[in-house]
């Protein structure tokens, strides 16, 4: 199996802030990673897929980027809605895998 | 709209068989263009996928849970199945029903997920 390692496990960031999410495949997957969003309670929400794809009535402040095996999602101009858990997944090869998650707080 | 909504047991003894269904509306589990797919998360865990099932039956599983799980779709009900043999504490979980186009790469839309606990 392909082991997404995603890092930091936790950031503390405030309103405005620029984050920085990274995962790490222990294969090169290509540009094959997807990034959701969680929030407590709920299921998760697709966030980018294929890297740098922005789903459906995604706000433009959620960027991806990589290809490989280093990957990344940024928000740009962190708001109050976007405080959750987050966690990317490969899709490489299956079966398909999940980061260990990072939660924005 | 696309919404997906399983539908679970809540409590199953150990050693005995999980079973959610999920139903489809906004959409058709007979669509050629997509997979549908079980996920679970165990509480304060990260997500696991289980594996999926098209419309014509072809499945792919977890090799970690392949033994123990069956999937099925039912078209005149639009709805997909889980069935999960052998349960234990370990298989506590919220589990999601979802679906993936792209090739079955990534979960666009999901169900708001069944809390499953086994106990006995």
């Amino acid at each position: 199996d392909i082991q997404m390692t995603q890092f930091p496990t936790s950031v503390s960031a405030s309103v405005g802030d620029r984050v920085t999410i990274t995962c790490r495949a222990s294969q090169r997957i290509g540009s094959w990673v997807a990034w959701y969003q969680q929030k407590p309670g709920k299921a998760p929400d697709l966030l980018i897929y294929a890297a740098s794809t922005l789903a459906g009535g995604v706000p433009s402040r959620f960027s991806g980027s990589g290809s490989g095996t280093d990957f990344s999602l940024t928000i740009s101009g962190l708001q109050p809605e976007d405080f959750a858990t987050y966690y990317c997944q490969q899709a490489g090869s299956l079966p398909l895998t999940f980061g260990q998650g990072t939660k924005v707080e | 709209q696309v919404q997906l909504q399983e539908s679970g047991p809540g409590l199953v003894k150990p050693a005995e068989t999980l079973s959610v269904i999920c139903t489809i509306s906004g959409g058709s589990v007979s669509s050629g263009t997509y997979y549908w797919n079980w996920i679970r998360q165990a509480p304060g865990k990260s997500l696991e996928w289980i594996g999926y099932i098209s419309y014509n039956g072809n499945t792919n599983y977890n090799p970690s849970l392949k033994s123990r799980v069956a999937t099925s779709v039912y078209t005149a009900d639009n709805q997909f199945s889980l069935r999960l043999s052998s349960v234990t504490a370990a298989d506590t979980a919220v589990y999601y029903c979802a679906r993936s186009g792209d090739g079955g790469r990534s979960f666009d839309y999901w169900g708001q997920g069944t809390l499953v606990l086994v106990s006995s």
